[in-house]
């Protein structure tokens, strides 16, 4: 079935540092691929999404590649802050869905040091 | 306005208790979703409605009931729920397509001693 494959966590890195986190996932078809971002005490939000083949998706500094040759939408950024600190959910809409029923990866905690 | 809201925020029952979680949209959507959040892990997808009927239910027990009184009201209502119950309750909202972002609400932090 569909699924979604994210690095583990959690990742601890130094303000300004480059970001990765991997997304990798598992579908027939072209699903849409989002970023959504957790903040402690919160609810989901989405950070980015793409919804066909080499789409890019980009808010706030973050940036994802929908890369179907490699079934991949890393997430990314030139420069984190400690605001960034958070739990980041990759997440695919399978092409077969009409209620846009999304299907999470575990998640990654980012800590963001000064 | 893309405010998803849940009341309330939080709910602490006993295990004969009946309550009930409340959820609102003002954005026109026509798909409303609950999910069940424990703690470090993703949410799971627990019900979905569609036009305001259930369309997906995911082997769900019935202790947990949902409800779509109208196109922007979600009800879930809770009836002799077990400790392992315990969890953030998030409702979400979209148009629908599997393009389309999911708007979630705050959620309800739910305690069931």
């Amino acid at each position: 079935g569909d699924s979604v494959t994210q690095m583990e966590g959690p990742v601890t890195l130094s303000e300004e540092a480059f970001l990765t986190i991997n997304c990798t996932y598992t579908a027939t078809g072209y699903p849409s691929l989002f970023w959504y971002v957790q903040y402690p005490g919160e609810g989901l939000q989405l950070l980015l999404k793409a919804t066909k083949a080499d789409d890019k998706g980009s808010n706030k500094g973050f940036e994802a590649t929908y890369r179907k040759e490699t079934t991949s939408f890393h997430l990314e950024k030139g420069s984190v802050q400690v605001s960034d600190s958070a739990v980041y959910f990759c997440a695919l809409s399978p092409p077969s869905s009409n209620t846009g029923k999304l299907i999470f990866g575990q998640g990654t905690t980012l800590q963001v040091k000064p | 306005d893309t405010e998803v809201t849940q009341t309330p925020k939080h709910l602490v029952m006993g295990m004969t208790n009946k309550k009930s979680l409340k959820c609102e949209q003002h954005m026109g959507h026509r798909a409303m979703y609950w999910y069940k959040q424990k703690a470090k892990k993703p949410p799971e997808l627990m019900f979905v409605y569609s036009y305001e009927k259930l369309s997906i239910n995911e082997s769900v027990p019935s202790r947990f009931s949902p409800e779509c009184p109208n196109s922007s009201l979600l009800n879930l209502h809770l009836h002799a729920l077990q400790p392992e119950d315990s969890a953030l309750y998030l409702c979400a909202s979209s148009q629908g397509r599997r393009t389309d972002t999911q708007y979630f609400g705050p959620g309800t932090r739910l305690t069931v001693l």
